[in-house]
């Protein structure tokens, strides 16, 4: 399984853009990349996927290089409520997989 | 739709009390899981079925065993509970294949004493 480093922690304002890069050297050529998110006492939540270039939904955007070492996910103008710990996965997406979580990235939002 | 459901959302027990957590899914999900989350730390799993019928060995197996009930139910149990099983348990259901997206469970919070 690819190994994954993500900053321990970031802190933004209101309305700011918040861009967490995560670093999976290793990363095999049928792994996707997946961002969850979770706020204190939930389960995380799937926020987004991709493979290469760029994904977009109604929550973020994920930038992925050409080489796929790294991604970066993107949470535009965030608010208070997107004070949460931010988990970025790799594995690929056959049925039965498991995918390990690192520390993730604890985002804190200020008024 | 209810998703995954996990009970009982919290428990006390004492060292060497056994116990079993329940999970089920209504999303006809191939594939569970479950983790546990200590404060402050990543989730790590403890156990997962791949498909009806089939367990496996996640990071984090000793101290607990698993079956899959059937393909909407899979249950943890801890058969002689230790402080050190104190944690944050979720239960997450998979479909496989399609965006591969996990949902979670509310989680059972356990503390050991």
């Amino acid at each position: 399984l690819a190994k994954t480093t993500q900053p321990i922690s970031m802190d933004s304002y209101e309305g700011q853009e918040v861009n967490i890069t995560c670093s999976h050297n290793n990363i095999a050529t049928n792994d996707y990349i997946t961002w969850y998110q979770q706020f204190p006492s939930q389960g995380p939540r799937f926020i987004i996927q991709g493979y290469k270039t760029k994904v977009t939904n109604e929550v973020a955007s994920l930038f992925i290089p050409a080489d796929r070492k790294s991604s970066t996910l993107s949470l535009p103008r965030v608010s208070l409520s997107d004070t949460a710990v931010y988990y970025c996965l790799v594995g690929d997406r056959a049925a039965g997989n498991k995918l390990t979580f690192g520390g993730g990235t604890r985002v804190l939002v200020k008024p | 739709n209810a998703g995954v459901t996990q009970t009982p959302k919290f428990q006390v027990l004492k060292t060497g009390q056994s116990m079993t957590l329940q999970c089920a899914q209504d999303m006809n999900h191939n594939s569970m899981y479950w983790y546990r989350q200590d404060p402050g730390m990543g989730l790590r799993l403890i156990y997962y079925s791949a498909s009806e019928g089939t367990t496996d060995k996640g990071e984090v197996p000793n101290g607990y065993n698993v079956s899959r009930l059937n393909k909407r139910e899979f249950s943890l149990r801890l058969e002689s509970a230790a402080p050190s099983q104190t944690s944050v348990y979720f239960c997450a259901s998979r479909r496989g294949g399609g965006d591969g997206g996990y949902t979670f469970g509310s989680g059972t919070r356990l503390t050991v004493v």
